[in-house]
């Protein structure tokens, strides 16, 4: 059974860098896309991009300049570093498996992260 | 961006209504199209991608339509555990984005 975890600091201070990691079981990470999602508390979700073991990455341009995925095939588990964070960064954060013909179908039960000092 | 507009965004409804929630894109996303159902406090699930396929396990209540940039997701017989919230995504350029969410309450 594949399953996904997120994991990292609850609390962050502002200006600082906020990072997570997705640790997969139960697959490989190679053959498929792994995003990142977000999503701040009553409020909609936010694509923040996706990686693939190949290196290829796609970021969502509204944070393309804070933002860097990377993916780590030896430990199986994929990674997000957003820099200068703010209270506007204050949400829950979701990985998940892209299969290629559909977005993610398989998430991490997220982690809420917090920014404040 | 390709902006999504979900409508409406609260839908009071009981067992058993049909119950119908849109989306409509800012630009066309052709069939690129998928809706998710997410429960409080847990991770989206996704139901539909490519505007109209079930995805393996998803009660046959539940059925998409449409292309370009109108969408609806249709729940034929609303059941108790469908009373929740439901997103559409598209996937067709980058960034992804998705709608504001339609909450489904109880009437």
């Amino acid at each position: 059974q594949v399953q996904l975890q997120e994991s990292g600091p609850g609390l962050v201070k502002p200006s600082e860098t906020l990072s997570l990691t997705c640790s997969l079981s139960g697959a490989s990470i190679s053959g498929y896309y792994w995003s990142w999602f977000r999503q701040p508390a009553g409020r909609a979700l936010e694509w923040i991009g996706r990686v693939h073991r190949t290196g290829e990455i796609i970021y969502n341009p509204s944070l393309r300049s804070r933002v860097t995925l990377s993916v780590d095939t030896s430990t199986n588990h994929f990674s997000l570093k957003l820099t200068s964070v703010t209270a506007a960064d204050t949400a829950v954060y979701y990985c998940g498996r892209d299969p290629g013909e559909w977005p993610s179908d398989i998430w991490g039960q997220g982690t809420m992260v917090t920014v404040s000092s | 961006d390709i902006q999504m507009t979900q409508s409406p965004s609260t839908l009071s409804a009981s067992v058993g209504d049909r119950v119908t929630i849109t989306c409509r894109a800012s630009h066309s996303v052709r069939t690129s199209l998928a809706w998710y159902q997410q429960r409080p406090g847990t991770a989206p699930k996704i139901l539909i991608h490519r505007a109209s396929t079930l995805l393996s396990g998803v009660p046959s209540r539940f059925s998409g339509s449409g292309s370009g940039t109108e969408f609806t997701l249709i729940i034929s017989s609303l059941q108790p555990e469908d009373l929740t919230t439901y997103y559409c995504l598209q996937y067709d350029s980058y960034p992804w984005t998705f709608g504001q969410g339609t909450k489904v309450e109880i009437k």
